[in-house]
């Protein structure tokens, strides 16, 4: 059981939006930054967003991250077929002084 | 640009011991402000943090692998290493070298390498 909790299947269809959410507690997200990363089938994960709403150089401001409290979001707009993809929410975890996932989030692009 | 390759054994026996190295090129190892991880994936699961090492030698092991498990660096081959003991089924998945900056923004990986623990 992962300590980041994130549904485990989104969908929408091509050019629209969808949000992915990422819960942890005080200890993790309420403490730390958050950032978020894309694996494609049989591929490494890539970063998306970084310090919970910071793209990183070639990433299009299609993806954007937001954080609240304990809780954290990934929004993707405009979206596309190549954006199908497991999507992890990760930070620091002070209480158990480890880096914590979320159990990934399967996007579907109908 | 920097680029981190996975190479060791493919497979292992049950209570032996997993190693594998990560190589770093286009970088230091040695750079300031960055740690050195390694994450593992098994077949169909989510990724999980294994444990992070920064160019001085400091390590952080996830508690669950912790009695288990060893990170070391040669900064003279821009190196790092992991060795996990007592391995079992449990054990195989898809490890990943890493890096790190202090937010944990892992901006470089390696492309992984598959290591099955199987008699």
């Amino acid at each position: 059981q992962s300590v980041l909790t994130q549904p485990p299947s989104v969908s929408a269809a091509p050019g629209q939006k969808v949000t992915i959410s990422c819960s942890g507690s005080s200890s993790n997200i309420g403490a730390n930054y958050v950032s978020w990363y894309q694996q494609l089938p049989g591929t490494a994960p890539k970063l998306l967003i970084y310090d919970n709403n910071e793209r990183p150089s070639g990433i299009p401001d299609r993806f954007s991250g937001s954080k609240s409290g304990t809780s954290a979001t990934l929004g993707i707009t405009g979206l596309q077929t190549g954006d199908e993809a497991d999507y992890y929410c990760v930070t620091w975890d002070s209480s158990l002084g480890a880096v914590v996932f979320g159990g990934g989030t399967k996007l579907t692009v109908l | 640009q920097l680029q981190l390759q996975e190479s060791g054994p493919g497979l292992v026996r049950p209570s032996e011991t997993l190693s594998l190295t990560c190589t770093v090129s286009g970088g230091s190892i040695s750079s300031t402000n960055y740690y050195w991880d390694w994450f593992r994936q098994p077949p169909g699961k989510g990724l999980e943090w294994v444990g992070s090492i920064y160019y001085s030698g400091s390590t952080y092991y996830t508690p669950s692998l912790k009695s288990r498990l060893t990170i070391s660096v040669d900064t003279s081959k821009n190196q790092f290493s992991l060795k996990l003991s007592s391995v079992t089924a449990a054990d195989t998945a898809v490890y990943y070298c890493a890096r790190h900056a202090p937010s944990v923004a892992i901006d470089y990986w390696g492309q992984g390498a598959l290591v099955t623990v199987s008699s």
